[in-house]
């Protein structure tokens, strides 16, 4: 069964903060990650896609370890507009699972 | 930047009626996507589309589910008769293919509400 665990948060921090949360995937043959931000009854949309060397895109960066089988977002100097559902979403190869596995969201309230 | 829409943005049907909802996916894109999102929990992969015909499905996509691509520009799904645990948020999405087409694009979402 395919599973990726986030901690639901809420993580409560102030603005200017910097903030980190993970996700761990279940299925050792996952090699698509991403990072989904999701605004209250919103449509997902794409944060950043995590790749294995990590990447850093502004504020945020993402890094993958696959020993451990958990990908990160890090988000620094944070600001009243990332107050949102953060995604973390997965995709097994071609051949298996077409579709995303989606974490349930860690919610994160940036605080004035 | 192209979008992918979504109607309607919201239907209340009684239980046991039939649904449909619609997507317009990006217009170059070749995998096409439904997701569902019940008030308060995680996205779930309902179903895959390419070339025509249904890639995977989820436990979800029972026989109550269909999809549909009649015109090559609208990508339906078809709930054939309702139950109150159809009440969600159901999200088309559509990729393309090549570099960089790993990326899916997600509408603004249809929510189904069912009494």
């Amino acid at each position: 069964r395919k599973e990726v665990e986030q901690d639901p948060g809420p993580f409560n921090v102030p603005e200017g903060a910097t903030v980190a949360f993970n996700c761990t995937y279940s299925n050792s043959a996952s090699q698509s990650f991403f990072w989904y931000r999701q605004d209250c009854r919103k449509e997902p949309k794409l944060l950043m896609s995590v790749y294995s060397s990590g990447n850093e895109d502004g504020r945020f960066t993402a890094q993958l370890n696959r020993a451990s089988q958990y990908i990160s977002l890090l988000i620094r100097d944070s600001k009243l507009s990332d107050s949102a559902t953060y995604l973390c979403v997965v995709r097994e190869p071609g051949g298996g699972a077409d579709g995303l596995t989606f974490g349930k969201g860690t919610h994160l309230i940036i605080q004035p | 930047e192209p979008e992918v829409t979504q109607t309607p943005s919201h239907q209340v049907t009684q239980m046991g009626q039939e649904v449909i909802l619609r997507c317009v996916p990006i217009s170059n894109h070749l995998y096409f996507y439904w997701y569902r999102q019940i008030l308060g929990q995680k996205v779930e992969f309902l179903v895959s589309f390419y070339n025509n015909e249904i890639s995977e499905k989820s436990e979800i996509f029972d026989d109550q589910f269909s999809v549909e691509r009649p015109d090559g520009s609208n990508f339906t799904l078809k709930i054939r008769s309702t139950k109150l645990e159809d009440s969600a948020m159901y999200f088309c999405a559509s990729r393309g293919q090549g570099p960089g087409a790993n990326v899916l694009t997600f509408g603004a979402g249809s929510r189904l509400t069912v009494l």
